[in-house]
């Protein structure tokens, strides 16, 4: 039973590229996350779906975009990256919005 | 937005106990997690608390007071393996989970 996977586990990146990140869960979970976390600010939330084809948006979504096309899959994607997305990314999920969240294991992103 | 706070930095020696304390102010509230999770790890779970009162799981307890926003997690007889930071999380009225900063504990030996 895999859970939550991330890919890429870490990446570097030029500034104004653009780049998806990915996230897959095989627990048929309705809800995922995306958060990043940076030193001393933890974890916040970028987007949410609640269920598929559903999104919103969450605390710092500015630069960033989701698509929940199917339960499983739950792509973030940085449409031009600059140097203060650098952070890592925690992709999550749960049941439903009343669970506990599962978290994958991260990519690391660093933006030049 | 919400304001969760919790201490940066704690040691404690192992064998000994811990008290990690949490303070919230939020919109709503549906909830507060407790989550571990070791350096270059992700966050697993811990503990779930909705009700006034204490929960325990083992060498984990977790404490709620909700009237004055306020929770801990306790760690008993503690082991080298629990040197880790412990996230406070609290879900709002949206059902949306923040996150405190979270709190390095060290076990020395």
């Amino acid at each position: 039973i895999a859970g939550i996977t991330q890919a890429p586990t870490s990446q570097i990146l030029a500034a104004g590229r653009r780049m998806t990140l990915r996230c897959t869960q095989d627990m048929r979970h309705n809800a995922m996350y995306w958060y990043r976390q940076d030193l001393g600010l933890g974890l916040r939330l970028i987007h949410y779906s609640n269920t598929a084809g559903t999104t919103g948006k969450g605390e710092v979504p500015d630069g960033y975009s989701v698509s929940r096309a199917n339960t499983d899959d739950f792509p973030l994607t940085l449409a031009s990256a600059v140097p203060s997305q650098t952070s890592v990314y925690f992709c999550a999920s749960s049941e439903g919005t009343a669970n506990e969240q599962f978290f994958g294991p991260g990519t690391r992103l660093t933006v030049l | 937005g919400q304001n969760i706070d919790q201490p940066t930095e704690m040691t404690a020696t192992e064998g000994a106990i811990v008290q990690i304390n949490c303070t919230y102010q939020t919109s709503g509230f549906n909830g507060l997690f407790w989550y571990q999770q070791h350096a270059g790890e992700a966050p697993t779970f811990l503990s779930y608390n909705v009700l006034d009162g204490l929960e325990e799981k083992g060498r984990f307890s977790s404490f709620l007071s909700r009237s004055k926003g306020y929770s801990y997690l306790l760690l008993k007889e503690l082991q080298m393996k629990d040197s880790a930071s412990y996230l406070c999380a609290v879900r709002d009225g949206d059902y949306k989970l923040s996150f405190g900063a979270g709190t390095t504990v060290t076990v020395r030996a």
